[in-house]
């Protein structure tokens, strides 16, 4: 059954400092995969997505993931993290609904990031 | 280009009484999707639709009703609401059934319900 895992619940980086948020995924296919962000009292946003083809995926805000299927795995990178990024981050894998043709996501439990000054 | 817009933003109900939360977008999108997020629970998916008058039911349907009369609007019923209801609420549409596209989703900004 398909499955995102965030282990992270909570990440604590200064301003400035690099950041690396973890997303682990289970699916039997290729999968389609996004980093969403929510900043307090707002919707989601989409950061990145990846369908096919490089591996590297550039997103808005300067995030950055990088697809490995060797670990299933599907990390969020930004060099430099600014005050605004405080947020969190939800990492989600589209599948296909089981019995049906109908696509959805499947969202991890998500990663609060606190940025100090 | 409004999006996917939601109302009310807020609301308060008692246990027992029932209310309509009213999604709608303007993207011309095939599909639409409830979901309810919780504390360290991320986003579980209630009832979707996958075009005028078509719902089903998603991960935690039970309490919830839909409906999609129109193609723009998703309505999520509760007919009699329960303290385990409380939760923010967001819809979402996408593009569909086109391959990858049905999973890119944009999201409204969220009701807030609590029931006492």
């Amino acid at each position: 059954a398909q499955s995102v895992t965030q282990p992270d619940i909570h990440i604590t980086v200064s301003e400035g400092a690099s950041l690396e948020l973890r997303c682990n995924y289970s699916y039997g296919a290729t999968p389609y995969l996004f980093w969403y962000v929510q900043s307090p009292g707002q919707g989601l946003q989409l950061l990145l997505k990846y369908f096919s083809g490089d591996t590297l995926v550039q997103g808005i805000k300067g995030f950055e993931a990088e697809f490995k299927r060797s670990q299933s795995s599907f990390n969020l990178r930004k060099p430099s993290v600014h005050w605004s990024d405080a947020a969190e981050y939800f990492c989600a894998v589209g599948a296909l609904d089981r019995g049906s043709t109908l696509g959805r996501l499947y969202f991890g439990r998500g990663t609060q990031l606190t940025v100090w000054p | 280009n409004a999006g996917v817009t939601q109302t009310p933003k807020f609301r308060v109900l008692k246990t027992g009484q029932s209310m309509t939360l009213l999604c709608a977008q303007d993207m011309n999108h095939e599909y639409m999707y409830w979901y309810r997020q919780d504390p360290g629970m991320g986003l579980r998916l209630i009832h979707y639709s996958v075009g005028e008058g078509t719902t089903a039911k998603g991960e935690v349907p039970d309490g919830y009703n839909v409906s999609r009369l129109k193609k723009q609007n998703f309505l999520l019923g509760l007919e009699s609401a329960a303290p385990s209801q409380t939760s923010v609420y967001f819809c979402a549409s996408s593009y569909g059934p086109y391959r990858g596209s049905s999973y890119e989703q944009y999201f409204g900004p969220g009701t807030r319900l609590t029931v006492t």
